[in-house]
């Protein structure tokens, strides 16, 4: 099974918003509620950003967001800081393979 | 606060067993909530989910990495394991232990990591 595409880099200056996406199919994206978004720091565990599509765990700034149309997930990350730069992986629950994940997207703050 | 503590060689030559265990601060290693699982970043790529093990014992596997795998899980110790057999250069990559919430597919607690690398 493929993994959910995302664009390998994105980039913003401090103060804007960026969007990431994450396609899959309806096997897995479009057919579930259950998309999470990670933030990974070089050298550090992933850490959930989103999960359940849109919802954010406790503790995590409202600047990250989450939405979802068709087999594409989307994560936004509003008002851009320097802490925000990172990797950042989708995930989904998958009918034919249980989780896939995205391939990662490189956010660079300008 | 869960913490989840990894432990195993860093260094595995070719055609041999990796073997890490994982080992949970509190007692949802034996909640039916919670899905035990291994996780692997090879250097450069995307993450690769590898396979969980529940409570009970009951395991799914990456279809990909199936032949080669075997996990245990010890509620007793609070610990669960991974053995991955025949590796190659191929299998190099960080190796991580997580909790999964069984109700959201969510990773909501990682191990701090291991570097495995197949090396002669």
């Amino acid at each position: 099974q493929s993994a959910l595409t995302q664009p390998a880099s994105v980039s913003g200056s401090p103060g804007q918003s960026i969007t990431i996406s994450c396609t899959g199919t309806s096997s897995d994206v479009g057919g579930y509620n259950y998309v999470s978004w990670y933030q990974q720091h070089p050298g550090k565990a992933p850490k959930v950003m989103i999960y359940d599509v849109s919802n954010r765990p406790s503790g995590v700034s409202n600047r990250f967001s989450g939405s979802r149309s068709g087999n594409t997930a989307t994560l936004t990350i509003s008002g851009l800081q320097a802490e925000d730069e990172a990797d950042y992986y989708c995930s989904s629950y998958s009918r034919t393979s249980h989780v896939l994940f995205g391939g990662g997207t490189k956010v660079t703050v300008l | 606060q869960v913490l989840l503590q990894q432990s195993g060689p860093g260094l595995v030559r070719p055609s041999q067993t990796l073997s890490l265990t994982c080992s949970v601060s509190d007692g949802s290693i034996s909640s039916g909530a919670y899905y035990w699982s291994w996780i692997r970043h090879h250097p450069g790529k995307g993450l690769e989910w590898i396979g969980y093990i529940y409570y009970s014992g009951s395991t799914q596997y990456n279809a990909s990495l199936k032949s080669r795998l075997a996990m245990a899980i010890d509620t007793s110790k609070s610990q669960f394991s991974l053995k991955l057999s025949s590796v190659t250069a191929a299998d190099t990559a960080v190796y991580y232990c997580a909790r999964e919430d069984g109700s959201r597919t969510t990773f909501d607690y990682w191990g701090q990591g291991t570097l495995v690398t197949v090396s002669s």
